[in-house]
């Protein structure tokens, strides 16, 4: 079946240091995918998404891009903050006979230390 | 509403009884979700609504768990004779209708808590 792999956490960085979560996916269609975020005590909210393949999808300095060939979504930022701790989800969603269905990963602690 | 709301936000019970959750998605959204995250966990997918009905039930761990949603909104998560091991977080997402590369959008979720 369907199935979001992500890199096990918790990763622990410095304030400023380059970030990487590896993400990587099993799909039988042509999904979207997506990163979701969670803040301590918050529910998850989108982060990027994106639809095709090479697609970039980007916001708040966190960036990842749609690899077809390699099925994955790597989440990168190039200088992490304080503010970025929280649980990372890689997410993908296919059209299916009834609609819409989503597979999260397990999801990616990362605790940054000032 | 602007967002997705879930009542309670916090829940306690003691072991035996049932429980109701409800979550009312965005205005709109056809297809609703839910999730469980139990304490430092990722999310355990439940059940799927597109619409009225639930095309996908595989994730409900139990016999003791229900859903249902009517007119195609508010939707109510039915756990009965709680379990310890049912303390968690039970999140409720939304997403439009028939559309490629929707989000969800999440709520806050109810946090219970089975004594």
């Amino acid at each position: 079946g369907d199935s979001v792999t992500q890199m096990e956490g918790p990763v622990t960085l410095s304030e400023e240091a380059f970030l990487t979560i590896n993400c990587t996916y099993t799909a039988t269609g042509y999904p979207s995918l997506f990163w979701y975020v969670q803040y301590p005590g918050e529910g998850l909210q989108l982060l990027l998404k994106a639809t095709k393949a090479d697609d970039k999808g980007s916001n708040k300095g966190f960036e990842a891009t749609y690899r077809k060939e390699t099925t994955s979504f790597h989440l990168e930022k190039g200088s992490v903050q304080v503010s970025d701790s929280a649980v990372y989800f890689c997410a993908l969603s296919l059209r299916d006979n009834y609609g819409q269905n989503f597979v999260f990963g397990p999801g990616t602690r990362l605790s940054v230390l000032p | 509403g602007a967002g997705v709301s879930q009542s309670p936000s916090n829940k306690v019970t003691e072991k035996g009884k049932d429980v109701e959750l409800r979550c009312d998605p965005i205005s709109g959204h056809t297809a609703l979700y839910w999730y469980r995250q139990s304490l430092g966990q990722g999310l355990e997918f439940l059940i799927y609504f597109q619409g009225n009905s639930a095309p996908d039930k595989s994730g409900l761990p139990s016999d003791r768990f229900s859903a249902e949603r009517t007119g195609g909104s508010v939707s109510t998560l039915t756990i009965q004779r709680t379990q310890q091991e049912d303390s968690a977080v039970y999140l409720c997402a939304s997403s439009a209708p028939l559309a490629w590369s929707y989000e969800q959008y999440f709520g806050p979720g109810t946090r219970l808590t089975v004594t």
